[in-house]
This record gives C-alpha cells, structure tokens and sequence, in this order.
C-alpha cells in the first residue's frame, strides 16, 4: 500500500526539541521531493520545509529557518524533521507529504506537536 | 491570516452542485497554474482532489472539477454526496517559491 505514517509528536517545554520522522511505503522513496507542512486551527496549513530526492537541496519557511533541519534517508524510505529551539506557535499537527510537481499527492495522518509549559 | 482567500463554509443538498471560490494575488494564482486543492475529513490528513488547476488525479471522482480566472481559482463538485463532507482547502505555488493555502471551506451536504 501506498503510504506515508508521521510519528514523533508529543509535548515539548518551550525551548526544547523534537525530532518527528515519516515512514514511507508502497512507492521509490527516492525519486520524490518530500516536504513537512502543519495545520493549526487558526492559522490553517502551512508549508514548512521541503527536500530535495537526493537530499542535497533544503528549504525552509521564515518562520522556522535556523531552528528546524529536514532529512531524508532514502535507504530506510524515511523523512525527519529536527525541531529546536521551540516556541509556542509551534503547536500544531505536522503531516509529510510527498511532491511531485508543484502538489502535494500523498500526505502522512499527522502527527501532534504541542509546546507548552 | 490566510494568503489566499476561501469562504468559511458552503451547503448543498445531494445531488446538486458547490463551487468553491479561492482568490489569490498575481503572485500566485494570478501566473501560475499550479493551484491544487484538497479534501479532508475530520482527524484525517489531507486527500489531493485537482492539481494544476484542472487536473484530477488517479481515482478522484470526475464529479470534482477546476477552474480559474485571474486571480481567482474554483472547484466545483457535482451530484454532491453524503461522503463529500468534509474540509477543501486551495494551494498555490507562489513567486517566492514557496507555497500558500486558503483558510480551508467547510463543506455540509444537507
């Protein structure tokens, strides 16, 4: 079967850090870009970070550049997503989601970040 | 705030259709054709419904169609169904490559 499944969330102190990861199955990992996006119920869904198929280009949103790093490791058909240093409005359901042209085909069930003291 | 604006919510009854409008600046919707809009349903991740304004994915219903004019994008369901209840959110890709989305359409069907 074709899927992604998200894991990783849980509750976080403000200034502390998660790393969530993606599990992909059913489709050659490595021919795709693969992105992190997030869903809150104010500010609705928003694109995080992508990667490129080999790995070798990243991108980030402003919101996160410098705190959070994506990865990828084709051999294991996974996705990462290192998160520091963080705050309060990063409360959200986080989803991978796989890319392959300007969409998003295939999205992960989410996985819950919750940061709070 | 939303970069690209969708009504809160829109009803129909079964059977009949729902247009769902997105707008969006010449920035995005306005040069690209690269808008997509998805289904989701409660506690579930989004489903790619349309890409590239009017086309439907393997296995999406032909009942789901797109279009856009300007700064505006639309998805228009048809002989609307129990099933099609659900959350419908536009995407477009932007000149600042990155991506932006609507505030999402909570769609009842009556």
């Amino acid at each position: 079967e074709v899927q992604l499944v998200d894991s990783g969330g849980g509750l976080v102190k403000p200034g502390g850090s998660l790393r969530l990861s993606c599990a992909a199955s059913g489709f050659t990992f490595s021919d795709y870009t693969m992105n992190w996006l997030r869903q809150t119920p104010g500010r609705g869904l928003e694109w995080v970070s992508s990667i490129s198929s080999r790995g070798t280009n990243t991108y980030y949103a402003d919101s996160v550049k410098g705190r959070f790093t994506i990865s990828r490791d084709n051999a294991k058909n996974s996705l990462y997503l290192q998160m520091n240093s963080l705050r309060a409005e990063d409360t959200a359901v986080y989803f991978c989601a796989r890319d392959p042209h300007r969409r998003f085909d295939l999205w992960g069930q989410g996985t819950r970040v919750t940061v709070s003291s | 705030q939303s970069a690209l604006t969708q009504p809160a919510s829109v009803s129909g009854s079964p059977g009949q259709s729902i247009t769902i409008s997105c707008t969006g600046t010449i920035n995005d919707i306005g040069i690209y054709n690269f808008v997509s809009w998805y289904q989701q349903h409660p506690g579930k991740g989004p489903k790619l419904m349309i890409y590239d304004v009017y086309s439907r994915p393997s296995g999406v219903s032909n009942r789901f169609s797109g279009s856009k004019s300007g700064n505006t994008a639309s998805l228009t369901i048809s002989g609307l169904q129990a099933d099609d209840e659900a959350d419908y959110f536009c995407s477009s890709y932007t000149t600042n490559s990155t991506r932006v989305f609507g505030g999402g359409t909570k769609l009842t069907v009556l």
